[in-house]
């Protein structure tokens, strides 16, 4: 069946670091792929997405290009900062419904 | 800000014991959906709504009925409370394919069933 998976964590970054966090995913067709963001007592937050292969979705210096050949859509930020502690999760949607990775906590310290 | 309110925000329950968690939405959205998120499970689907009165199960949806009488409300009921069922849950709302599939999520209700 259809699945999504990414890189456990917690990843652990000082500030300015370069972030990569992977994801790849299983599915039919050509599913839409999402990351979204989770800061600590909210809800999730649609950081970017993709809706066709080689397309790059960006957002507040975050990137990720979805990657057909691969099923990748790594998520991917040059300078983090510690506002970007969170979990992130990847996601992929096909016919109404979001198949979920199961999240990657990121810590950057000062 | 994606138009979607939860209540209540948090709610303590006794086993045994009905609750009803209400999603509202000013998005006029046609699907909507209830999700928990639990440690080492990631969010996962417990039912989802394609319109009034259609309604669908997802993954965990075992334990939780649901209601949609008007566009704008989701209704996620557990019948009998157990504590499994401490979690929090989502509301999630998309337009469909139009938008690529995106759904926007409300703040969450933390359950505790005790």
């Amino acid at each position: 069946g259809d699945s999504v998976t990414q890189m456990e964590g917690p990843v652990t970054l000082s500030e300015e670091a370069f972030l990569t966090i992977n994801c790849t995913y299983t599915a039919t067709g050509y599913p839409s792929l999402f990351w979204y963001v989770q800061y600590p007592g909210e809800g999730l937050q649609l950081l970017l997405k993709a809706t066709k292969a080689d397309d790059k979705g960006s957002n507040k210096g975050f990137e990720a290009t979805y990657r057909k050949e691969t099923t990748s859509f790594h998520l991917e930020k040059g300078s983090v900062q510690v506002s970007d502690s969170a979990v992130y999760f990847c996601a992929a949607g096909n016919n109404r419904k979001l198949i979920w990775g199961l999240g990657t906590s990121l810590a950057v310290n000062p | 800000d994606a138009g979607i309110t939860q209540s209540p925000r948090h709610k303590v329950t006794e086993t045994g014991t009905p609750v009803t968690l209400r999603c509202h939405q000013t998005e006029n959205h046609r699907y909507m959906y209830w999700y928990r998120q639990d440690p080492g499970h990631g969010l996962r689907l417990i039912h989802y709504s394609y319109g009034v009165k259609d309604t669908d199960k997802g993954e965990v949806s075992d334990g939780y009925s649901v209601s949609r009488s008007k566009t704008e409300d989701f209704l996620l009921t557990l019948e009998s409370a157990t504590s499994s069922q401490t979690s929090v849950y989502f509301c999630a709302i998309s337009p469909g394919q139009n938008s690529g599939n995106t759904i926007y999520f409300g703040e969450g209700s933390w359950l505790t069933v005790v």
